[in-house]
């Protein structure tokens, strides 16, 4: 069975700092691996996914992630914090087999402090 | 394209009563999906679609049941409310499953008293 862990509910950075969400999840095939962001009283958007291309994955808004198969992880990282990043973000795992389901993390909630 | 549409935005109903959500997308997507969202507790998958007359239960169907009788529209029926329903919605869609990226709507925050 699939699963995604999110370490820490709640990360604080200050602005300009980095950004480091750290997701590790389980899955008995290769998986697809993404990350989204949910702005306050918004739905979720996508910020970049892993579909076993290039592990290194650029998403929108400087957001970067690697996919690391020995490690089971798809850190989520930006170098510099911007205060508009605040916001919870969520890893998602989907095998493809056939079941087309994603599995989410329990999120992590940025806050970026002036 | 306005993407995925939810309505209502907020409802507040009582306890045994019965509502639809409403999930409409006009991208052509075959795939769409309900989830619940609580505190802590990231997306839940409740059912899903593979295309117009296909549905199947998510992780957390109980008490939901869905209908899918064209390509654009994916309503979610709550039959008899309880406070346990008290979440917020969302419905998304994609082309396919898998890899493909899910497109969500802004939401629906509901509140069983």
């Amino acid at each position: 069975a699939q699963s995604v862990t999110q370490l820490g509910s709640h990360v604080s950075v200050s602005e300009g700092a980095l950004v480091l969400l750290r997701c590790n999840y389980s899955s008995s095939v290769p998986p697809y691996l993404f990350w989204y962001v949910q702005y306050p009283n918004q739905g979720l958007q996508l910020l970049l996914k892993y579909t076993s291309a290039a592990t290194l994955v650029k998403g929108i808004n400087g957001f970067e992630a690697e996919f690391k198969k020995s490690e089971t992880s798809f850190h989520l990282t930006k170098p510099s914090a911007h205060m508009s990043d605040a916001a919870e973000y969520f890893c998602a795992v989907s095998d493809g087999s056939g079941t087309y389901k994603y599995i989410f993390g329990t999120g992590t909630r940025l806050k970026v402090l002036a | 394209n306005a993407g995925v549409t939810q309505t209502p935005k907020f409802r507040i109903l009582k306890i045994g009563q019965s509502m639809t959500l409403q999930c409409t997308q006009d991208m052509n997507h075959n795939y769409m999906y309900w989830y619940r969202q609580d505190p802590g507790m990231g997306l839940k998958l409740i059912y899903y679609s593979v295309g117009a007359g296909i549905t199947d239960k998510g992780e957390v169907p109980n008490g939901y049941n869905v209908s899918r009788s064209t390509t654009e529209d994916f309503p979610l029926r709550l039959e008899l409310a309880a406070p346990s329903q008290t979440s917020v919605y969302f419905c998304a869609s994609s082309y396919v499953g898998g890899s493909d990226t899910q497109y969500f709507g802004p939401g629906t925050r509901l509140t069983v008293l």
